[in-house]
């Protein structure tokens, strides 16, 4: 079964500090994989996505990602985080195998301090 | 830019209503979902559908249907709402494929008293 794991339930980092938000997967198929951000109040939007080609990609924001075929992960990471960036952070994982369904982390909630 | 509306930010209910969730997306997509997000468990499925009058369950169906009658539109129903359904509700839509970005709506918080 396909599942997605987000070791990091919270993480605090300092304004100006670098952030690495990680995850990992259990998959049988090449997998799609997203990351999404949730500020308070809001719904879900897109950062960053993977299904092919070069393994570091790059999304909104700042944000980064690479894909870890060896160790089943799809780390976040951001060089400067900002204020602005406190949010929860969701890693989803898909599979043209598993139909248009995405799995969901449980999602790992960034405060930022300044 | 897509948007995805959901009728209802806040919602109260009692035990044993009949429920209804309503999503409209205004960007002609072929996919419908329905998610329910509790602190620690992130987003899980509950129904989907890739087309009109098309569904499929998700991974926590138990308790819920759907309904699309139109393109545009995708109810999520409780026919008898209990407390354990008491959380926050997510729509959304996407495009067609696997890889298509997933646009969500801003979730209708549910409590069932």
């Amino acid at each position: 079964a396909q599942s997605v794991t987000q070791p990091d339930i919270h993480i605090t980092v300092s304004e100006g500090a670098s952030l690495e938000l990680r995850c990992n997967y259990s998959y049988g198929a090449t997998p799609y994989l997203f990351w999404y951000v949730q500020s308070p109040g809001q719904g879900l939007q897109l950062l960053l996505k993977y299904f092919s080609g070069d393994t570091l990609v790059q999304g909104i924001k700042g944000f980064e990602a690479e894909f870890k075929r060896s160790q089943s992960s799809f780390n976040l990471r951001k060089p400067s985080v900002h204020w602005s960036d406190a949010a929860e952070y969701f890693c989803a994982v898909g599979a043209r195998e598993y139909g248009n369904k995405l799995v969901f982390g449980a999602g790992t909630i960034l405060r930022v301090k300044s | 830019d897509v948007k995805v509306t959901q009728s209802s930010r806040y919602l109260v209910k009692r035990t044993g209503e009949k429920v209804f969730l309503e999503c409209v997306q205004d960007m002609d997509h072929e996919n419908m979902f329905w998610y329910r997000q509790d602190p620690g468990l992130g987003l899980r499925l509950i129904y989907f559908s890739y087309d009109v009058k098309m569904k499929e369950k998700g991974d926590i169906p138990e308790g819920y249907s759907v309904s699309r009658e139109k393109k545009e539109r995708f109810s999520l129903i409780l026919e008898s709402a209990s407390t354990n359904q008491t959380s926050m509700y997510l729509c959304a839509s996407s495009r067609g494929g696997i890889s298509d970005t997933q646009y969500f709506g801003p979730g209708t918080r549910l409590t069932v008293l």
